[in-house]
């Protein structure tokens, strides 16, 4: 079945970065846009940035700019999230999610998310 | 940049009910560009609606959307006790793809 299995939770410190990957399955990966999108406690949904399905186009929220980097590896089926300088409003659940196939810009299929916490 | 106001932010019904969300953009959402999604606790979103009015795969019929322009519905016309969640507007007409702050649907 159609599935984005993605990494375990992360406890980084101030300033390192973390890196996210998420594992496709279940549908020609290669075809696919991707985006990653993130949800700070208790708080809604910010979309952080899109993967084109070559990896050589992407685009990315304002305040992700600068500090996001988004890659994907078709051999692995896989794409990663790297967020660097982390600040402790970077604590938050990272989702990637599937862009439709039609429409890139909305997502049908979407990871469970992974817990980064930032923390000293 | 688009902006997307969802109002009311919380809406309490019981189920059996209707529920009618909105979803407001700053300014017009070209080709209706406009998707809704639920969340559950502890749980990734869902897509339910994409086109404004379009039902993704799997959707019960009781979820409908409608609008165009700048000004968005959802509607859930018998609310089902596995329904009370929270609801997002996202716009896809153009970078950045934005949520709106969210509705929550719950129990009353």
């Amino acid at each position: 079945q159609v599935q984005l299995v993605q990494s375990g939770a992360e406890v980084k410190t101030p300033g390192a970065s973390v890196k996210v990957s998420c594992k496709a399955s279940g549908f020609p990966f290669s075809n696919y846009y991707m985006h990653w999108v993130r949800q700070a406690p208790g708080q809604g949904l910010e979309w952080m940035g899109i993967i084109n399905p070559s990896g050589a186009i992407t685009d990315w929220a304002q305040n992700s700019q600068g500090r996001l980097t988004m890659t994907r590896d078709t051999s692995t089926t896989t794409v990663y999230m790297e967020l660097s300088n982390l600040r402790s409003e970077d604590t938050a659940v990272y989702y990637c999610a599937r862009g439709n196939y039609y429409y890139y810009y909305f997502m049908d299929v979407w990871g469970k998310g992974t817990t980064v916490t930032v923390s000293s | 940049e688009i902006v997307l106001t969802q109002s009311p932010g919380t809406l309490s019904l019981s189920p059996g009910e209707r529920a009618t969300l909105s979803c407001r953009a700053s300014q017009s959402v070209s080709s209706s560009y406009l998707a809704w999604y639920q969340q559950k606790p502890g749980q990734a979103p869902r897509l339910l609606i994409y086109g404004a009015s379009t039902r993704a795969t799997g959707i019960p019929d009781r979820f409908s959307g409608s609008g165009s322009g700048t000004d968005f519905t959802l509607t859930i016309s018998r609310l089902e006790p596995e329904d009370f969640a929270v609801y997002y507007c996202q716009q896809y007409a153009g970078s950045p793809y934005i949520f709106g702050q969210g509705t929550k649907l719950d129990i009353k």
